[in-house]
């Protein structure tokens, strides 16, 4: 199936550093999600785009989804330790996209781990 | 509380022996999904249903059964589980899948296939 491309695969980062993370695809998306998932949990929506250009915000998250709409990047502004855990883009191609309509494709994570 | 309830949290099992985790979401959401995580390969999705009595296979749905025969319950049945089938599975659901309705996830449930 289609996939996307996150990078990067790991970071380790000091407190307060900011962090930037991306995805692409070959293939132009409706809508771009991000996640975060925690030790033992399931991922949790942090930032749902769903226009080109559009840069949403969430608190110290900003998620930006790519004018070809073929990308998107979030960045995380002065890191702190809960920070830590894995972060997942997510696209959906809509209706007319060549696949299911269901199928929502992930990125295989980033994750985030701090500096000792 | 809104939520996706899947269970059990932790199985371990036989090769062979078949099994159901079950999910259930009490938001009245159409649409549900079973995902597997396995390291390095991130989320892959097993099967969906858009609605009642409406199933269409994932990336990965050998191996794997579904039903959808009331909205609140998708149950995920591995009729014959072998090894490779070892993994963390979500269960997610959302309001019929416009590109507007982000999924929600379960808290997962970690099978292992001895």
């Amino acid at each position: 199936g289609q996939q996307l491309n996150q990078s990067p695969q790991s970071m380790f980062i000091q407190e307060g550093e900011d962090v930037s993370m991306n995805c692409t695809s070959s293939s132009i998306f409706n809508t771009w999600l991000w996640y975060k998932q925690d030790p033992g949990e399931g991922p949790v929506l942090l930032i749902a785009l769903y226009k080109a250009g559009e840069l949403t915000s969430n608190g110290r998250l900003t998620a930006q989804f790519g004018i070809t709409r073929k990308d998107s990047f979030l960045n995380i502004s002065a890191s702190i330790p809960s920070d830590v855990g894995i972060y997942f883009c997510a696209g959906h191609g809509g209706k007319n996209y060549g696949g299911s309509q269901g199928n929502l494709i992930f990125g295989k994570g980033t994750k985030l781990s701090v500096k000792p | 509380e809104a939520q996706v309830t899947q269970n059990p949290r932790y199985l371990i099992t036989v090769t062979g022996k078949k099994l159901t985790v079950t999910c259930s979401q009490n938001m009245n959401h159409e649409y549900m999904s079973w995902y597997r995580q396995d390291p390095g390969l991130g989320l892959r999705q097993i099967y969906y249903s858009m609605n009642v009595e409406v199933t269409d296979k994932g990336d990965v749905p050998e191996g794997y059964k579904v039903s959808r025969k009331e909205k609140r319950n998708f149950p995920l049945i591995l009729e014959s589980p072998s090894p490779n089938q070892t993994s963390l599975y979500f269960c997610a659901s959302s309001f019929l899948f416009r590109g507007q309705s982000p999924l929600h996830f379960g808290n997962g449930t970690r099978l292992t296939v001895t």
